[in-house]
């Protein structure tokens, strides 16, 4: 039982433009969201959050958007940098934090020049 | 600042045997949670401690278990080994406390365990 999910498994953005990833999830205890980036090789790394409480967060060149009644979110980048090319996971909590996580499957985003 | 390291790095073992996976928190963070990755799949939560403590579990036999000891490291056992326990092994750390940093994992780059 997937309860976040990632359905495009991969990404191809020109350098530039903006890279949009998305994520549905179907468990609405959820309440809070992460998106990670990994690197091959490297653990996982943290790029950016939001609560449930709000629909959009925005960090430099990232933002992400929560639609909760559609269960729904989404990363954009912008612009998209070849740097930006790893795989990027969506994942949940239902503890009001960002612990006890269920990550998606992961996008693989390429960013070409 | 070091971050968050395991040890080791790969491993190969045979169906039934026992394994112990180690995990170094990133300075100053309390808390330690285990994750496995299969090959293609995301991270999934197997549990958590704090203050030595297992705090939160995820949907895992018994054979998994683990250990935080007083300086917050931690390691993972698992008993009985199968074929489908191979996978990446991922520890992260977090401190608990207030603020926008607080619980934000931090993951190390994992284990590969590898059965036979």
């Amino acid at each position: 039982d997937q309860q976040v999910k990632q359905n495009s498994p991969s990404l191809s953005v020109q350098e530039g433009r903006i890279s949009i990833l998305n994520c549905d999830y179907t468990n609405s205890m959820f309440d809070y969201f992460l998106w990670y980036k990994k690197y091959p090789a490297e653990g996982p790394t943290f790029l950016i959050s939001i609560s449930s409480i709000k629909d959009k967060n925005e960090d430099g060149r990232f933002t992400v958007f929560l639609n909760k009644s559609a269960k729904h979110l989404s990363l954009h980048i912008v612009p998209s940098q070849p740097g930006d090319s790893a795989v990027y996971f969506c994942a949940a909590s239902d503890t009001g934090t960002a612990s006890k996580l269920t990550f998606g499957t992961g996008t693989r985003l390429q960013v070409t020049l | 600042d070091a971050g968050v390291t395991q040890s080791p790095t790969h491993l190969i073992k045979t169906r039934g045997q026992q394994v112990t996976l180690r995990c170094s928190p990133k300075s100053g963070h309390d808390t330690v949670s285990w994750y496995q990755q299969a090959l293609g799949q995301g991270p999934q939560f197997i549990f958590q401690y704090y203050e030595e403590e297992e705090r939160q579990r995820g949907n895992f036999p018994d054979r998994f278990s683990g250990h935080q000891f007083p300086n917050y490291s931690s390691e993972l056992n698992v008993n009985a080994l199968l074929l489908g326990d191979s996978a990446l092994y991922l520890c992260a750390s977090s401190f608990r406390g207030w603020g926008p940093e607080s619980d934000i994992q931090y993951f190390g780059a994992g284990t590969r365990l590898s059965v036979l």
